[in-house]
């Protein structure tokens, strides 16, 4: 029943690291998108693909690389983990299309980088 | 580039109206949600407007004024439950269709 999903919810790991925040979603949405979200509450957009296609690539560190097999998963895997990156990361969906840009959120991923 | 400004904080009583600002500066706007967010929770979609004017939908509306760079989303009949984070966000055409995210105004709804 859920619209967007991710796992895992908690991530806890040291500086070093590599991990992976898999994302799907059930809406049979053509675009997702993946952002964090700081200690300061900004929500900063990172990636976005459509239709399995990167269409926003934010300056976003290359440790930071989005994979989407089909159109339903967009995942984020994390390369040599640093402090800087402890943020919750956020997945969401769109259909796109004129009037269909509204983003459907996953509950978030809180990674803790210690 | 992009620029959206929104008041930090506001404090309102329950069952009263609160009204909160956005003002954006952008180069290739191309609409203006606005999202709720609980403490600890994700962003969930509230409004859009695209037009100019006034959009209602229950206690909830937003207005739009391009010309101005300005929105606001007004509250009525305040509850508990809005105590929230209200993101103003503002979709850009100019490097692929990015919607850039205010910082958000944590509203605080007391008894």
């Amino acid at each position: 029943d859920t619209a967007v999903s991710q796992t895992p919810k908690y991530l806890v790991t040291q500086m070093g690291n590599d991990k992976s925040i898999k994302c799907e979603q059930n809406l049979g949405h053509d675009t997702m998108y993946w952002y964090k979200q700081d200690s300061k509450k900004f929500l900063k957009i990172m990636f976005s693909y459509n239709n399995k296609e990167l269409i926003i690539n934010e300056t976003v560190p290359n440790r930071f690389s989005p994979k989407s097999p089909d159109k339903a998963h967009l995942n984020l895997h994390i390369n040599s983990l640093e402090l800087g990156d402890s943020a919750v990361y956020f997945c969401a969906s769109s259909q796109g299309g004129i009037g269909l840009e509204t983003q459907y959120f996953g509950p978030g991923t809180r990674l803790l980088v210690l | 580039g992009q620029n959206i400004d929104q008041p930090t904080e506001m404090t309102a009583t329950e069952g009263a109206i609160v009204q909160i600002n956005c003002t954006y500066q952008t180069s290739g706007f191309n609409g203006l949600f606005w999202y709720q967010q609980h403490a600890g929770e994700a962003p969930t979609f509230l409004s859009y407007n695209v037009l100019d004017g006034l959009e209602e939908k229950g206690r909830f509306s937003s207005f739009l004024s391009r010309s101005k760079g300005y929105s606001y989303l007004l509250l009525k009949e305040l509850q508990m439950k809005d105590s929230a984070s209200y993101l103003c966000a503002v979709r850009d055409i100019t490097g692929g269709f990015k919607t850039i995210f205010g910082a958000g105004t944590r509203l605080f709804v007391k008894a």
